[in-house]
């Protein structure tokens, strides 16, 4: 299996809902990573958990709360969420070396496109 | 800090014809370098990476790329555009910082 799935495809939300992103992974990456693209744009970094600990967090709004409950899954918990948070979220997954050495490919999930409305 | 420069934003082509995007990156060493396709509302597919060894680096779908140290480049090729090409690119790079950085992208129109 050499796929990122994430599910749903398509959301969408009212600022008064909680919803979650999920991410899946099979390949036995420790690393994973939540992206935010908006139209026209590249993927911009949220998150990253290596070895299922948050390692980075981009300044994003506590509205996103990022969760690694195993080394195969990925979740994104949203609440209270504004219209300028539809995007496309992406999931990415990479084998993540301790010494920060090798080589490290990253496969991404197709997205799920978020509506806030 | 590591960061990705595609100077065009918008390339157009006819189909048939060569192509080159151009990506510059700014690291301190040699990075680990990448390029993506994405087509409308879909995620990103890998055309091909670079991390060591043979500077010119073959992908899928025919594209090709070449690592050019002394121009801090790191160019995608390909010889001859299929409409079905047409979509967005975005070079990336993954320095020290363990994580991808991407350029802004370059919007690839193929005319019949």
């Amino acid at each position: 299996d050499t796929e990122v799935t994430q599910t749903p495809k398509h959301l969408v939300m009212g600022m008064t809902n909680k919803k979650s992103l999920k991410c899946e992974q099979h390949m036995g990456h420790r690393a994973m990573y939540w992206y935010k693209q908006k139209a026209k744009k590249p993927p911009e970094l949220m998150f990253v958990y290596s070895y299922e600990k948050l390692s980075i967090n981009e300044s994003v709004p506590s509205r996103f709360s990022p969760e690694c409950p195993n080394s195969s899954l990925l979740n994104l918990h949203l609440h209270a969420l504004q219209p300028e948070d539809s995007a496309l979220y992406l999931c990415a997954s990479s084998q993540d070396h301790p010494l920060g050495s090798g080589s490290r490919g990253y496969t991404f999930g197709s997205g799920t496109r978020l509506t806030v409305v | 800090a590591q960061s990705v420069t595609q100077p065009d934003i918008h390339i157009t082509v006819s189909e048939g014809a060569s192509l080159e995007l151009r990506c510059n990156y700014s690291y301190g060493a040699t990075p680990y370098l990448f390029w993506y396709v994405q087509s409308p509302g879909q995620g990103l597919q890998l055309l091909l990476k670079y991390f060591s060894g043979d500077t010119l680096v073959q992908g899928i779908k025919g594209f090709e790329a070449e690592f050019k140290r002394s121009q801090s480049s790191f160019n995608l090729r390909k010889p001859s555009v299929h409409w079905s090409d047409a979509a967005e690119y975005f070079c990336a790079v993954d320095g020290s910082a363990r994580q991808l950085t991407f350029g802004s992208g370059t919007q690839l129109t193929v005319l019949p």
